[in-house]
């Protein structure tokens, strides 16, 4: 069955850090690029990060941008999510999602990663922040 | 990066048909077919029902469909039953190299 397996719940202060980790279960982790997305409580979904199936492109969310860390390591195929100075509002399940496909396209040695969709999605990881 | 705009709550009974739509911008929606639905029921992850506008995820009902018009896109669900409760979120990808989801739909069965 294709499902990531989120890891690395936690609760901790406002300022620290922590570090989630998503494992890859019955696909091919380096063929696909990856996504994580969150759920505050009672709230609906929002996108957090992507990155590409080889690593080399990512972005993230407004809300996240400069202190959040995604990256990937397909010789392990493990998704992590280095989360910094984290907030109160960044309490939330962390979903771990696998897009449809991977593939990139360009020339002259500049490439444009193509993403398709979140597929498939783990169970979730709970991060609290709080004082 | 504004949310995708979903009606905050649709209903319908057991076998009838309902449609909810998912309005972006040119930005988005109206610029790529990349457009995805989810459910999710109460206390479960996502599960996907649609990818690039109309496809279906390899397990997916064929009671779902999804279509697009200019910056909206729609999920119909046919032969409405009452497992189909819960809430149901659009995305897409944008021209920002990001991704934008809908504030969420939920839907009961009468």
């Amino acid at each position: 069955q294709v499902q990531p397996v989120e890891s690395g719940a936690g609760v901790v202060h406002p300022g620290r850090s922590l570090r989630l980790s998503c494992a890859a279960s019955g696909f091919t982790f380096s063929g696909y690029g990856m996504y994580w997305v969150r759920q505050a409580p009672g709230k609906g979904l929002e996108w957090v990060a992507l990155i590409s199936y080889d690593g080399s492109d990512t972005n993230y969310g407004d809300s996240v941008k400069g202190r959040f860390t995604i990256s990937r390591d397909n010789s392990k195929d493990m998704l992590d999510l280095q989360m910094n100075s984290l907030r109160p509002e960044d309490t939330a399940l962390y979903y771990c999602a696998k897009d449809r496909g991977g593939s990139r396209y360009g020339n002259d040695g500049v490439w444009h990663y193509s993403y398709y969709g979140m597929v498939a999605w783990g169970q979730g990881t709970m991060v609290t922040v709080s004082s | 990066q504004s949310a995708l705009t979903q009606p905050a709550s649709v209903s319908g009974s057991p076998g009838q048909s309902i449609t909810i739509s998912c309005t972006g911008t040119y930005n988005d929606v109206g610029h790529y077919d990349y457009v995805s639905w989810f459910q999710q029921g109460p206390g479960e992850a996502p599960k996907a029902l649609i990818y690039e506008v109309t496809k279906r995820p390899a397990g997916a009902s064929d009671r779902f469909s999804g279509s697009k018009s200019g910056n909206t896109a729609s999920l119909t669900i046919s032969g409405l039953q009452a497992e189909d409760e819960g809430d149901y979120y659009c995305s897409s990808y944008t021209r920002s190299n990001t991704w934008v989801f809908g504030g969420g739909t939920k839907l009961t069965v009468l």
